[in-house]
């Protein structure tokens, strides 16, 4: 099974509008992390958002807020009045402990391509 | 604040030739680690370090060493380079190995191998 699915390849939204790119998750651990990234076409891996497990508050920064639904292993990005700029690739990601808890591993979804039309 | 530094940006190899992809920071981070991400997909996690003097691998380590002598420093090395090794490379650091908290990226390493 996926760790980590964005069911969304590609989408459109109208600049100022809000979006919500989608990402569920799938992990027996109680302690982990998920994280939303940007990448730009310059290539760039750019952090724009943290939730921990045990965070029972969503996550906000500036325009970007994570609707975490911890029963329902889902960790949506939800992006308010977008911008031209916004166009991107955005990943999904969720870290964990390796199994002989030395290390952890970053586990990405596949993306979801973001187009903001003028 | 330099963050996560890489070195170089961009590389052209031919088959069988060795490199050394350098990662520094200077946040005094714990744990680094090795992504490679290929066209279309998400990164996977090639080695990584919890401390200086301790690496192991991750997903995909099979024609890559590191070695992590100071704290400071992670390098990667593609011992007889393939085709198959073309990619764009990420190096991360975090505080420690613990899975939360924020995974600082450097700005990826393009690797093509002919």
């Amino acid at each position: 099974a996926q760790k980590i699915t964005q069911t969304q390849p590609g989408m459109f939204v109208q600049e100022k509008e809000a979006v919500t790119l989608d990402c569920t998750y799938d992990t027996s651990d109680q302690s982990y992390g998920l994280f939303w990234y940007k990448q730009p076409s310059s290539g760039e891996m750019i952090f724009l958002i943290y939730q921990g497990s045990y965070d029972e508050q969503n996550a906000t920064e500036g325009r970007y807020s994570l609707n975490f639904q911890k029963a329902r292993k889902s960790a949506n990005l939800v992006i308010s009045a977008s911008q031209l700029g916004d166009s991107a690739m955005y990943f999904c990601a969720m870290r964990e402990l390796l199994v002989n808890n030395a290390g952890n591993m970053l586990t990405f979804g596949g993306g979801t391509r973001l187009m903001v039309k003028p | 604040n330099a963050g996560v530094t890489q070195t170089p940006k961009f590389q052209v190899l031919k088959t069988g030739q060795s490199m050394t992809l350098q990662c520094a920071q200077d946040m005094n981070h714990e744990y680094m680690s090795w992504y490679r991400q290929d066209p279309g997909m998400g990164l996977r996690l090639i080695h990584y370090s919890v401390g200086a003097g301790i690496t192991d691998q991750g997903e995909v380590p099979n024609g890559y060493n590191v070695s992590r002598s100071t704290t400071e420093d992670f390098p990667l090395r593609l011992l007889s380079a393939a085709p198959s090794q073309t990619s764009v490379y990420f190096c991360a650091s975090s505080y420690s190995r613990l899975p939360t908290g924020e995974l600082f990226f450097g700005e990826g390493s393009r690797l093509t191998v002919l």
